[in-house]
C-alpha cells in the first residue's frame, strides 16, 4: 500500500474551514484515498473516501488532485468537537487492511 | 444501539496471566478486525476474520489467539501476558473483506503490571 505524508499538527478557528492536506505520490491506479479521524480515547471513525473524483458527504469534502498524488480533506465549518487526529490512508480494493500512519493532530480553538 | 461493542473497557492484570477481550457487532457485517494501538499511538492491524475464517494474521505472537464463534463476534484471547502487551485494543467490522469503510469499537485499554 502507498505511503502517505501528512503535517504533524494544524490549528483551526471554530467556524472556519479546516483544510487537511495529504501527499500520496506513489499511489497506484486501483488505490483509494480514505480519511479517518480519532477523537481522544475513542475508536477511529470513518469520514470519507474517494478514487479520482471529489467527494462530499455530511461530514466533509475530499478533493483529490488530477494526478492523484495528493488530496485535501475539508471540514467546512470546524467545531470544537472536530479536534482529533486525522488519518489519510491509501488502500487497494484488493487488500483487507488499512495501514494507519501518524496522522495530523487538528486543534480547533474558540 | 452500539454498532461495535467491546468488553471490558479497561483491563488491568499481572504478567503471565491469560485474559480475553470480547467484541460484538450488530451491523450484520461479514468481516471483523482486531487492531492494537500502542503508547506511541501507532494503530496496527493484528487480525482479520471474514465469515468466521481468518484472512489476515500480521505476524502477531502465538500468545494471541482470535476466536470467532459466529459472524457477529470476534474475541481475542491472550496467553502469558507480557508488559509489552499493554495497549489499547480496538475491534472493527466492515460489510465485507477488502472494504475500506470500517466501524470501530470504543477500545479496551489493557495494562499489564
Amino acid at each position: 500500500d502507498a505511503k502517505t505524508t501528512q503535517p504533524t499538527s494544524m490549528d483551526c478557528a471554530e467556524g472556519r474551514a479546516a483544510n487537511l492536506p495529504c501527499n500520496h505520490s506513489t499511489i497506484s491506479g486501483n488505490e483509494y484515498v480514505y480519511w479517518y479521524r480519532q477523537i481522544h480515547s475513542q475508536g477511529p471513525q470513518y469520514i470519507i473516501h474517494g478514487l479520482k473524483n471529489n467527494e462530499t458527504n455530511e461530514m466533509a469534502s475530499l478533493i483529490i488532485t488530477e494526478d492523484r498524488k495528493s488530496s485535501t480533506l475539508i471540514l467546512p465549518h470546524a467545531t470544537l468537537r472536530d479536534t482529533a487526529v486525522y488519518y489519510c490512508i491509501v488502500s487497494s480494493v484488493n487488500t483487507d487492511k488499512l495501514i494507519f500512519g501518524t496522522g495530523t493532530r487538528l486543534q480547533v480553538f474558540p | 444501539d452500539t454498532a461495535v461493542s467491546q468488553t471490558p473497557k479497561y483491563l488491568v492484570t499481572q504478567m503471565g496471566n491469560d485474559k480475553s477481550i470480547k467484541c460484538e457487532q450488530n451491523l450484520g457485517h461479514d468481516t471483523m478486525y482486531w487492531y492494537k494501538q500502542d503508547s506511541k499511538k501507532f494503530l496496527k492491524i493484528m487480525f482479520s476474520y471474514n465469515n468466521k475464517e481468518l484472512i489476515i494474521n500480521e505476524t502477531v505472537p502465538n500468545r494471541f489467539s482470535p476466536k470467532s464463534p459466529d459472524k457477529a463476534h470476534l474475541n481475542l484471547h491472550i496467553n502469558s501476558l507480557e508488559l509489552g502487551d499493554s495497549a489499547v485494543y480496538f475491534c472493527a467490522s466492515s460489510q465485507r473483506a477488502s472494504e475500506g469503510e470500517q466501524f470501530f469499537g470504543p477500545g479496551t485499554r489493557l495494562t499489564v503490571l
